[in-house]
């Protein structure tokens, strides 16, 4: 299957910070890639949608000044959490649709945040 | 508002035991219906969809069900294995929306020996 990556696996960081996640289709060109957290014993929650050059699409609630979201290219998105704060703590997971399955979304490993 | 509701946070079955997991939905709009599993800190991945125009979709020992008018899927693993043990999430969509998800709360699976 396709194989998603994202980096760094897990970061710690001071309150007012700005942290960058990177999401990475390694073995195919993603159309188009989603981002969503997941709180603890929570569901996962989408949080926006990007297409390859074009701005995100934010859900409702998700503030876009916040989690600034780039697709630069048609393998690499970005998430960067600027000043982050303790409740900007959570699981932040990455997905990308695109290649041969149209239908399905390929998952990144997630990426851990933990703000003091 | 939780479109997608999977009302057992966990379940234990026994090793070569049928293993059910249950979700509903309330939109009627979602047409297709996917079942991912999960680890603890790492992505979902992958098991088994359902278009709704089907009822029934096995791919080994994973076979889903679609009932639509009750808005209800379900997931059975038989038989189960110790390597089964997992969160599952289901999730719904509008395939004509940009394919986003909507995904349950998960529900922990563990299979005993």
């Amino acid at each position: 299957g396709a194989v998603v990556s994202q980096h760094p696996s897990w970061v710690i960081c001071k309150s007012g910070t700005s942290v960058k996640i990177e999401c990475r289709s390694l073995d195919f060109q993603a159309t188009t890639m989603f981002w969503y957290r997941q709180f603890p014993k929570k569901s996962l929650m989408l949080m926006a949608t990007s297409n390859e050059g074009s701005k995100a699409t934010y859900e409702q609630g998700v503030e876009k000044d916040k989690f600034l979201i780039n697709h630069a290219s048609l393998t690499l998105s970005t998430l960067t959490v600027t000043s982050a704060h303790p409740e900007d703590s959570s699981f932040y997971i990455c997905s990308a649709r695109g290649g041969r399955a149209l239908d399905e979304q390929f998952f990144g490993p997630g990426t851990r945040l933990t703000v003091l | 508002d939780q479109q997608v509701k999977q009302n057992s946070p966990s379940l234990s079955v026994q090793e070569g035991r049928i293993s059910i997991l249950n979700c509903d939905y309330t939109n009627s709009m979602f047409d297709y219906f996917l079942w991912y599993k999960k680890y603890p800190a790492e992505g979902p991945t992958f098991l088994i969809s359902i278009s709704s125009i089907k009822d029934k979709n096995e791919d080994g020992r994973f076979t889903v069900f679609l009932n639509k008018s009750a808005k209800h899927l379900s997931l059975h693993i038989v038989p189960s294995q110790p390597g089964d043990s997992a969160v599952y999430f289901c999730a719904a969509r509008i395939s004509n929306s940009g394919y986003a998800l909507n995904f349950g709360k998960g529900t922990s699976l563990l299979v005993t020996p």
